[in-house]
């Protein structure tokens, strides 16, 4: 089915661990997004990527990283999780023509203790 | 950065009862999006407003877009348990969306 996919679904962390949360989409879409979800603040923009090969700071990038892996992979890292960081998280990609609406995965649980 | 003042922030009807729900920006933007969230879920699109103005019906959902193109809002009628869920707002300029903070429904049966 297209869509985009993104792992691990839930995850616990220690506080100072690292981990990466992998996204993928198969509607050969130009941009993708990573949005952290918290109560109370809707969708807050995280990091971008326009296009393959280019990435850019959205609302909310400190303590995060990305990589633009391909046209379809974009993954988002946390090198040394801190609390704060506990959020649900969506990856999203957006087409480029027709429509132009983004489309999200289903969301990643982030718990760090 | 834009910040899209949605309102409520939640609702708690009676089944079958109309819902309206609104989003305000100090930015124009051109298009907006309504979104609808179920528990454990990525939001999914409800509608997608592409000129001021317009209005656009979904079944029981209709939305429109500002004629100033600095608000929007969602009617929902005869509201339904299956309507529960988060429903945001988006204002989206060129490949850039900015999300309201939410509107919580509540539906009893």
């Amino acid at each position: 089915n297209a869509g985009v996919t993104q792992t691990p679904k839930f995850q616990v962390l220690k506080t100072g661990q690292s981990m990466t949360l992998q996204c993928a989409q198969d509607m050969n879409h130009n941009s993708m997004y990573w949005y952290r979800q918290d109560p109370g603040m809707g969708l807050r923009l995280i990091y971008y990527s326009a296009s393959e090969g280019t990435t850019d700071k959205g609302e909310v990038p400190n303590g995060y990283n990305v990589s633009r892996l391909n046209k379809r992979e974009f993954s988002l890292r946390l090198e040394s999780a801190a609390p704060s960081q506990t959020s649900v998280y969506f990856c999203a990609s957006f087409g480029d023509s027709g429509a132009n609406v983004l489309t999200f995965g289903a969301g990643s649980r982030l718990t760090v203790l | 950065g834009q910040q899209l003042n949605q309102s409520p922030q939640s609702m708690f009807i009676q089944e079958g009862e109309d819902v309206s729900m609104n989003c305000t920006s100090s930015s124009i933007f051109n298009t907006w999006l309504w979104y609808k969230q179920d528990p454990g879920e990525g939001p999914v699109l409800l509608i997608a407003l592409y000129k001021a103005g317009e209005l656009t019906s979904n079944g029981r959902l209709t939305a429109q877009f500002g004629i100033t193109r600095k608000d929007s809002f969602l009617n929902i009628s005869a509201s339904i348990p299956s309507d529960v869920g988060i429903y945001f707002c988006a204002g989206q300029w060129g490949n850039m969306l900015t999300f309201g903070g939410g509107t919580r429904l509540m539906v009893k049966p």
